[in-house]
């Protein structure tokens, strides 16, 4: 199957810091990515969707002032958690997708585990 | 909007023995797709198995076979010969096809030990 990567795997930052996690298709163009949450022994929420050159969508209850979503290419979009507090501290897992049928497989990248202190 | 439910938090199941995870669904759509999917310990999601809605015959994936029963809405997931490796989390997923919009709703789990 298709590889999707995310940048970095972990990271620990302190309250009211803005993080940047990365994720990249490597071997395909997604043209839809998706944005996850993941708490500890809970299922996955999606947060956002996105298509290349276009804003988000998000799900309701998501701040999108507070998750930032840019999807700018075809490989690449990046979640940018902005003034991060310790209730940010949480598993986010990004997913992709080329759109070239009617059903087409998602992809998902490795997670990000954010620990905000 | 469309619902998944599993059942069991947790299952247990010995090496080589067989077990069955429940799914149940809620739709008015005709046109989707359900799928089972496997994050073991290192958290990377894994597709087991992926079923198409409008296809009667269950979908088979070597030791993962799945009932379907879409009057039911019922969509279990059978493991066959299990194995150390198979101890996961899973996740059953419900998507309807809507072009780009398409989107995947999960369940809530189901804690999958397999012991010796």
């Amino acid at each position: 199957g298709a590889v999707v990567s995310q940048h970095p795997s972990w990271v620990i930052c302190k309250s009211g810091t803005s993080v940047k996690i990365e994720c990249r298709s490597l071997d395909f163009q997604a043209t839809t990515m998706f944005w996850y949450r993941q708490f500890p022994k809970q299922s996955l929420m999606l947060m956002a969707t996105s298509n290349e050159g276009s804003k988000a969508t998000y799900e309701q209850g998501v701040e999108k002032d507070k998750f930032l979503i840019n999807h700018a290419s075809l490989t690449l979009s990046t979640l940018t958690v902005t003034s991060a507090h310790p209730e940010d501290s949480s598993f986010y897992i990004c997913s992709a997708r080329e759109d070239l049928n009617a059903y087409n497989e998602q992809f998902f990248g490795p997670g990000t585990r954010l620990t905000v202190l | 909007a469309q619902t998944v439910t599993q059942s069991q938090p947790e299952m247990s199941v010995q090496e080589a023995e067989t077990v069955t995870l429940s799914c149940t669904y809620d739709t008015s759509e005709n046109n989707y797709y359900l799928f089972w999917y496997k994050q073991p310990p290192s958290r990377q999601m894994i597709l087991v198995i992926r079923q198409e809605a409008y296809k009667q015959q269950n979908a088979t994936e070597n030791r993962f076979s799945v009932n379907f029963q879409k009057a039911a809405k019922s969509f279990s997931l059978k493991i066959s010969d299990s194995q150390l490796g198979d101890t996961a989390m899973y996740f059953c997923a419900f998507m309807k096809l809507s072009g780009t919009a398409s989107k995947l709703t999960f369940g809530t789990g189901t804690r999958l030990q397999v012991t010796l």
